[in-house]
């Protein structure tokens, strides 16, 4: 059974770093990229960043660029996504999703999803 | 960016009805859309990919159609289970963008 759980949230003020984690099982995890979703309370879903399957790219939200890194390692089955500079609108919902394939591709899905792992960002 | 629209924003109808959630692409995405439907409190789950598979598990009630920039969510046979918010969102190109929700409601 594919499964993906995430870890790390909590409570940070602005300004502050959080690195989130997410740990993957029933799959070969390095096939697969991995994306961070995340969402506000009460609002909708915003992508923040994918990264392949070798962990060879990455692309990220404008809202996020040179704030977040999203990393990898296979040989733990684990995503990661370092989060600096936080401001309140990154407060949220954080889920990690598995896309349909390796690459960061077009015709891709978030096909499975974790429970999510809630940010807030407040002094 | 590729801006999804969805409409409507809130619909409510009764059990067996059939119902049709649109979204609207910014520029064409060819069928490069997929939906995931969002239960209170809980993760999205993959409903249809590439506009019109259906992923599996998913009941054959729901159904999606379209391309280029106009798409549909249709449920036919309504159930209670389907109160949620749908949400489509374009894999054409990144960022990978979604539409801002439809909320469904059983009468």
């Amino acid at each position: 059974e594919v499964q993906v759980l995430e870890s790390g949230g909590g409570l940070v003020q602005p300004g502050g770093s959080l690195r989130l984690s997410c740990g993957g099982s029933g799959f070969p995890f390095s096939s697969y990229a991995m994306n961070w979703v995340r969402q506000a309370p009460g609002k909708g879903l915003e992508w923040v960043s994918a990264i392949t399957g070798s962990g060879s790219a990455t692309d990220y939200a404008e809202s996020v660029r040179g704030r977040f890194t999203i990393s990898r390692d296979n040989s733990k089955n684990t995503l990661y996504l370092q989060m600096s500079s936080l401001r309140a609108d990154d407060t949220g919902i954080y889920y990690c999703a598995r896309s349909s394939s390796g690459p960061i591709a077009a015709g891709s899905q978030f096909q499975y999803w974790g429970q999510g792992t809630l940010v807030t960002v407040s002094s | 960016d590729i801006q999804m629209t969805q409409s409507p924003n809130f619909l409510s109808a009764s059990v067996g009805d059939t119902v049709t959630i649109t979204c609207r692409a910014s520029q064409s995405i060819s069928r490069f859309l997929n939906w995931y439907q969002q239960k209170p409190g809980r993760a999205p789950t993959l409903l249809i990919h590439v506009a019109y598979i259906l992923q599996s598990g998913v009941p054959s009630r729901f159904a999606g159609s379209g391309s280029g920039t106009d798409f549909t969510l249709t449920i036919s046979g309504l159930q209670p289970d389907d109160s949620a918010i749908y949400y489509c969102q374009q894999s054409a190109s990144t960022p990978w963008t979604f539409g801002q929700g439809t909320k469904v409601e059983i009468k």
